[in-house]
C-alpha cells in the first residue's frame, strides 16, 4: 500500500511551457484536492473532485486544469507556467468528506 | 465560506515546556476541525481531528485540542514537548454539510520551535 504518490519530486521549468503534475492514490479514495504551498500563506486548494468524472475550482485555480478519469489518479496541468507558478504542490486524498485528507510528499516546482 | 487564523506564526519553547498553538475559525455552517503536522521537507499528516462528540480532542504524539463553539476555537496543547515535536503545524477547518462546503481550508501554520 503506497498511499499517495506524487511524481516528479522536482521540476524546473522555463515560463510558457507546460507539464503535469501526476498523483496517484491506492486507497480507492473517492476524494482527491490538490493543494499549492507557499511560505507564510499555509496551503490553499487549488481543485478538488469528489469521484471520477467530477472536478471543482478551490480557491486559487487560475492557470490549472485537472480531470478525474480514474479513481486512483488526479493529475494537474500547467498549461503555460508562469514564475508565480513558483511553489511545492501537494495532492491529498480521502475516503469520504470530512474524513482524515492523506497527503503525497509534494513536487517543488519552479518557473524561470 | 470557511476561514481559519492562526495566532502566532512562530513558537519557540524549551523542550519538556508546556506549549499551546492558537487557532481560530470563521464559518457560516457548522464545521469539522482539524490539526496537521509538517516535517521539514516532508508531506503533512494528521494529528488530531474534531467532527462531533467530545470536545476535548485527543491526537498522536501526545497532543490535544479543544474545541470551543462559543470562542470558535480550536487551540492545540501538549503538556510538555521533544525536540522531535519541532515542526510547522497547521489547523484547518471544512463545513460539515458537505457539496460546495466540501473545501478544507488551511491557516498559515504556526513554526514550532523546540530549543535544548
Amino acid at each position: 500500500n503506497a498511499g499517495v504518490t506524487q511524481t516528479p519530486k522536482f521540476q524546473v521549468l522555463k515560463t510558457g511551457q507546460s507539464m503535469t503534475l501526476q498523483c496517484a492514490q491506492d486507497m480507492n479514495h473517492e476524494y482527491m484536492s490538490w493543494y499549492r504551498q507557499d511560505p507564510g500563506m499555509g496551503l490553499r486548494l487549488i481543485h478538488y473532485s469528489v469521484g471520477a468524472g467530477i472536478t471543482d475550482q478551490g480557491e486559487v485555480p487560475n492557470g490549472y486544469n485537472v480531470s478525474r478519469s480514474t479513481t486512483e489518479d488526479f493529475p494537474l496541468r500547467l498549461l503555460s507556467a508562469a514564475p508565480s507558478q513558483t511553489s511545492v504542490y501537494f495532492c491529498a486524498s480521502s475516503s469520504r468528506w470530512g474524513d482524515t485528507q492523506y497527503f503525497g510528499p509534494g513536487t517543488r516546482l519552479t518557473v524561470l | 465560506a470557511q476561514s481559519v487564523t492562526q495566532l502566532d506564526s512562530q513558537v519557540p519553547v524549551f523542550e519538556e515546556a508546556p506549549v499551546e498553538l492558537r487557532c481560530n475559525y470563521s464559518s457560516s455552517v457548522s464545521v469539522y476541525l482539524f490539526w496537521y503536522v509538517q516535517y521539514p521537507n516532508q508531506g503533512l499528516q494528521l494529528l488530531l481531528k474534531y467532527l462531533s462528540g467530545s470536545t476535548l480532542v485527543k491526537g498522536i504524539n501526545g497532543f490535544e485540542a479543544e474545541f470551543n463553539k462559543s470562542q470558535t476555537s480550536f487551540h492545540l496543547r501538549k503538556p510538555s514537548v521533544h525536540i522531535s515535536d519541532t515542526a510547522e503545524y497547521f489547523c484547518a477547518v471544512t463545513g460539515n454539510s458537505g457539496g460546495s462546503n466540501y473545501k478544507l481550508t488551511f491557516g498559515k501554520g504556526t513554526l514550532l520551535t523546540v530549543n535544548p
